[in-house]
């Protein structure tokens, strides 16, 4: 089956800390692969995306690489702030349909 | 370009009573899918209708329902509400094809039954 599992929140960070957001998928097929956030009070935004085995999705700091071999997708920022304080989800999109994971919250602390 | 555009943004509705909320995709977008957000349950799948139909459907009793009308636009409809029906609820556009689409999402509307 699909689905995406992603590391349990909540998360707390110092600000300038370095964050890693683990997510890992199962896929019927070949999925391309995801990251959203969303702040409080408003939708999902996406954050990044792959397409590809090996393709490294970048956007504001964050980046994630498309692990095949590992079914992974980490999020990882080298020095977060106190603005990136949101939950954020992994996704992956497999034939016409998109799977969320559940969500880790984030809190960076001043 | 315009954004996904969900109406109503909030509702008190009560135990019972039935309730639709509205979703207006991006232009060209064919594809929207709705989907329940609650602090307990995370980020629930409702269904997906492209082109008028439903293409995916989760696992929802039946008093929640949806439909997409002919410009795309898609209203989802809970009948006999209970309490555990609050929620945000989110709808999404994408193109419904190929690898490189996305999901744009709107603000979503925050449903409280009482």
């Amino acid at each position: 089956g699909n689905s995406v599992t992603q590391m349990e929140g909540p998360v707390t960070l110092s600000e300038e800390a370095f964050l890693t957001i683990n997510c890992t998928y199962t896929a019927t097929g070949y999925p391309s692969l995801f990251w959203y956030v969303q702040y409080p009070g408003e939708g999902l935004q996406l954050l990044l995306k792959a397409t590809k085995a090996d393709d490294k999705g970048s956007n504001k700091g964050f980046e994630a690489t498309y692990r095949k071999e590992t079914t992974s997708f980490h999020l990882e920022k080298g020095s977060v702030q106190v603005s990136d304080s949101a939950v954020y989800f992994c996704a992956t999109l497999t034939g016409n349909q998109f799977y969320f994971g559940t969500g880790t919250s984030l809190t960076v602390i001043p | 370009k315009a954004g996904v555009t969900q109406t109503p943004r909030y509702l008190i509705k009560t135990r019972g009573q039935q309730v639709t909320l509205s979703c207006s995709p991006i232009s060209g977008h064919r594809s929207v899918s709705w989907y329940q957000q609650t602090p307990g349950q995370g980020l629930q799948f409702l269904f997906e209708y492209f082109s008028e139909t439903q293409r995916n459907k989760g696992n929802f009793p039946g008093r929640f329902s949806g439909r997409q009308f002919s410009n795309s636009r898609s209203e989802m409809n809970v009948s006999t509400l209970e309490l555990g029906d609050s929620a945000l609820y989110l709808c999404a556009s994408s193109t419904g094809q190929g690898r490189n689409t996305e999901a744009f999402f709107g603000q979503g509307t925050r449903l409280t039954v009482v």
